[in-house]
This record gives structure tokens, sequence and C-alpha cells, in this order.
């Protein structure tokens, strides 16, 4: 069974912290990994990884993928109140169904 | 404007009664997904579609159907069987059943009373 842990569950930090949010996972014939930033309603899409040590980058944010020891994190710089939402992290295996972790709260505090 | 509509955004129902979710796309995309969201769960795979006339069913497909009849439409029906229907439904699509990023419309609240 695919299974994909992301940690911390949840945090609060300042505006213009830096922070880190993790991914592991187990899954078989692993195809992809994504990010998604959901803020109470659809998830919208942020990055998807498919090879290892390859950073993707956008704006503040970026991710990047370690396929020998599983896991992906993603990185906020600079944070600001916008920022606060549930990040998810999925991985796509056989037939390109995405698992789901349960998500990080992210709180930024002005 | 290009996108998937899910309607409509808040149900009501009494325990008992089927229930259907309608999901559009003009996306021209070939797989489709629902969805559900509880709290503190992530989310989880009811059904997948990766063709017209063609479904799967995913990790939670109990109480649950659906009908992929035309490449815009995925109609989830929720029935009596489902035990716990309350929650937070979604619809995604995408290019192809490839790697391909998925999509989400912006979700129908169900709630069963």
């Amino acid at each position: 069974e695919d299974k994909v842990v992301q940690s911390p569950l949840s945090l609060v930090v300042h505006e213009g912290d830096t922070v880190t949010l993790n991914c592991s996972y187990e899954v078989t014939n692993f195809r992809s990994l994504l990010w998604y930033k959901q803020e109470k309603k659809a998830p919208t899409f942020l990055f998807m990884l498919t090879s290892s040590g390859i950073e993707k980058k956008s704006g503040r944010l970026s991710s990047i993928l370690d396929k020998k020891e599983l896991f992906s994190i993603l990185n906020i710089t600079a944070t600001q109140t916008g920022d606060s939402a549930v990040y998810l992290c999925a991985v796509a295996g056989a037939n390109s169904k995405l698992t789901f972790g349960k998500g990080i709260t992210l709180s930024v505090r002005p | 404007d290009g996108g998937i509509t899910q309607s409509p955004k808040y149900l009501f129902r009494k325990e008992g009664q089927n229930v259907t979710l309608s999901c559009e796309q003009n996306l021209n995309h070939d797989a489709m997904y629902w969805y559900r969201q509880d709290p503190g769960q992530g989310l989880r795979l009811i059904y997948y579609s990766q063709i017209v006339n063609d479904f799967q069913k995913g990790d939670i497909a109990e109480g649950y159907s659906v009908s992929r009849e035309k490449k815009e439409s995925f109609p989830l029906t929720v029935t009596s069987a489902q035990k716990n229907p309350t929650a937070f439904y979604l619809c995604a699509s995408s290019l192809d059943a490839g790697p391909y990023e998925q999509y989400f419309g912006p979700g129908t609240r169900l709630t069963v009373t």
C-alpha cells in the first residue's frame, strides 16, 4: 500500500521566517511527487518533481526530491501571511493514482 | 475560462437519500478523479476514470458510484450505503493518466443528517 507522511502536521511562524516542510513516501512504481497549497477550498498546484536533486523554484517557494532516501522538502523563504494554508504532498504510483499525505497546516503571524 | 466546476457548493440531505454531485471540465482532459477530504485525513481517492466509458475504484469506493458518459462530465452519486457521507468532496482532472498534475474543482461540502 502506498504511503505518504508529512511533517510537522502544523507549525506557526512569524512573517519573514523561512520554513521547511517535509514529505516522505513509500510507493510502488514511483512516477512523480506533487506539492499543492490548499486555502479552504480547492488545492492549487505548486510543483511536480520526477528527478532527484533538481530543485524546482517559483518565487519564494522551492522544492527538491531525493528518490534514494524517498523524501521531498518544500521551502518557503521570507514567509508572508498569505502563505498561511495547508500544504499537501502527493505521490503518483502505478496508474498515476495520487496518494496524499495528511497535509501540513502553516500559520504565518504578522 | 477553462477549468473545473462542481455544483452545488453546499448540499444538505437526509440520511437514507441518494445524492449526486456534479463535476464538469472544459480542459479537454482525459482523466478525472473524485476525492473525499475529512478533517485531518488528507485526500482519499474514491473513483477515477482514465477515458470515457471506463472508470476504476479508488481506495474508498464503497457506498459511491460514478459514470463517465461524456469526456467533460464525471458525476458522483453518494448512496445510502455510504456510512459516513458528510465530507468535503473534490473533483480533479489531468491531461491523461500519465504523470501530469491534477487540477481541482472548488469542491462540494455535503452534510447528511
